[in-house]
């Protein structure tokens, strides 16, 4: 019954691989989000949906690609994988898109790109 | 200069004592503020928000703030072995852009 799942935990692939990141939440929140954090540990937001509709999209190269089905998932597609996207992408969620500030994450889904 | 800045540490403390995490923060118009935990390998947890300046207490936490001096701060009383962890500050401006800004957190190391 975990509140904000993601999978898979961890990927490891080749650069100029294509690779999905899929999250769920059951908390019946509004807004699901997509978080990175690189090694330093900022954690850095890339997206934000408020049902289903696309309300933050943050200098992020258009490799990534969030599509959110219904208001409980949020998935991110990377196409062309480099280097520098290893990272932990989290996953999150909050009640309201104005509560932005009390996430729940996800346990996070660790990319290695060789 | 970076918009949340918070010392890395680790700040190794011994049991018992009283942890002190700082964190300053660039952009005025910052009205929330937030503290998460996070466990090694694990995902952030929100355990403390304030919005006015002063101290605002729950449980073992006081989180302190001082906006004209751009500055809040985590107190943890009495820090126990398990609240070993990086504690990471988040600000937030709550009109127009209203996304969370991260520190990169301050690892903090209890002693027992």
């Amino acid at each position: 019954d975990t509140a904000v799942s993601q999978t898979p935990k961890y990927l490891v692939t080749q650069m100029g691989n294509d690779k999905s990141i899929k999250c769920e939440q059951n908390l019946g929140h509004d807004t699901m989000y997509w978080y990175k954090q690189d090694s330093k540990k900022f954690l850095k937001i890339m997206f934000s949906y408020n049902n289903k509709e696309l309300i933050i999209n943050e200098t992020v190269p258009n490799r990534f690609s969030p599509k959110s089905p219904d208001k409980a998932h949020l998935n991110l597609h990377i196409n062309s994988l480099e280097l520098g996207d290893s990272a932990v992408y989290f996953c999150a969620s909050s009640q309201r898109s104005y509560d932005t500030g009390e996430l729940f994450f996800g346990e996070g889904s660790r990319l290695t790109v060789l | 200069q970076k918009e949340v800045e918070q010392n890395s540490g680790p700040l190794s403390v011994p049991e018992g004592a009283i942890a002190s995490l700082n964190c300053t923060y660039s952009d005025r118009g910052s009205q929330s503020f937030f503290w998460y935990r996070q466990y090694s390998g694990k995902s952030p947890e929100l355990i403390m928000s304030i919005y006015s300046n002063g101290d605002k207490e729950d449980g073992r936490f006081t989180a302190q703030l001082n906006k004209a001096s751009q500055y809040v701060s985590l107190l943890i009383r009495d820090s126990q072995p398990s609240d070993s962890a990086t504690y990471l500050c988040a600000v937030r401006r709550d009109t127009g852009r209203r996304a969370l800004t991260f520190g990169s957190g301050t690892r903090l190391q209890v002693q027992p």
